[in-house]
């Protein structure tokens, strides 16, 4: 059993249309991530958030948008998308980085997103 | 700019023909080296980290070991279950970078 999920599992959506992703976890870790995965290609890491605070955005275009209302949750909005952001989106949860180490990570299972 | 490389991109094992897969890293000051292990279309699932040259973790089949340079996933009488995309990641100073990572596939 994962003890991170998220929903939904699968999305389509126009380029025109507003959307968002929701990751929950229920591992008592105050850091939570958002990565974006290309087919046959590594996670690139997209948000970091500890302690709720934004503390890393590795520059995403404002078209992502996210969001951590408490310590369990996590959302990503999403405003007029292009195509070539067609991925799966992950969501993961880790003890709170310290000294600038970022501790081994749960993921969930993802969002497959379709841009059409 | 921190870099994992791994080798083999790819590598076909019958069952019980250990290996290993092997992840050559870069980085400023290694603050962790991260095993995980990736089913298609499913979030990367951890298996071990590793934070010195001559650390060894185990977990059932598989053991990973880690030098200054590089880190090695042994692979003892995989099974067909083992199937799946194995990444490598270090965390560096606020970062974590994975590895495109090594697709092994064991045949009965």
């Amino acid at each position: 059993d994962t003890e991170v999920t998220q929903t939904p599992k699968h999305l389509v959506m126009g380029m025109t249309n507003k959307k968002s992703l929701k990751c929950e976890q229920h591992m008592g870790h105050r850091a939570m991530y958002w990565y974006k995965q290309k087919a046959k290609k590594p996670p690139e890491l997209m948000f970091v958030y500890s302690y709720e605070k934004l503390s890393i955005n590795e520059s995403v275009p404002s078209r992502f948008s996210p969001e951590c209302p408490n310590s369990s949750l996590l959302n990503l909005h999403l405003h007029a998308l292009q195509p070539e952001d067609s991925a799966l989106y992950l969501c993961a949860s880790s003890q709170v980085p310290l000294a600038g180490a970022i501790y081994e990570q749960y993921f969930g299972p993802g969002t497959r997103l379709t841009v059409t | 700019e921190d870099q994992v490389t791994q080798s083999p991109e790819a590598l076909r094992l019958q069952e019980g023909e250990s290996s290993s897969l092997n992840c050559s890293y870069t980085v400023s000051g290694l603050r962790g080296l991260f095993w995980y292990r990736q089913d298609p279309g499913k979030g990367p699932e951890f298996l071990f980290t590793l934070y010195s040259a001559g650390e060894e973790k185990e977990k059932e089949r598989l053991k990973a070991t880690l030098t200054k340079k590089e880190s090695f996933l042994h692979i003892t009488a995989p099974k067909p279950e083992d199937s799946a995309t194995y990444l490598c990641a270090v965390s560096g100073y606020q970062k974590v970078t994975f590895g495109i990572g090594t697709k092994l596939q064991v045949i009965p």
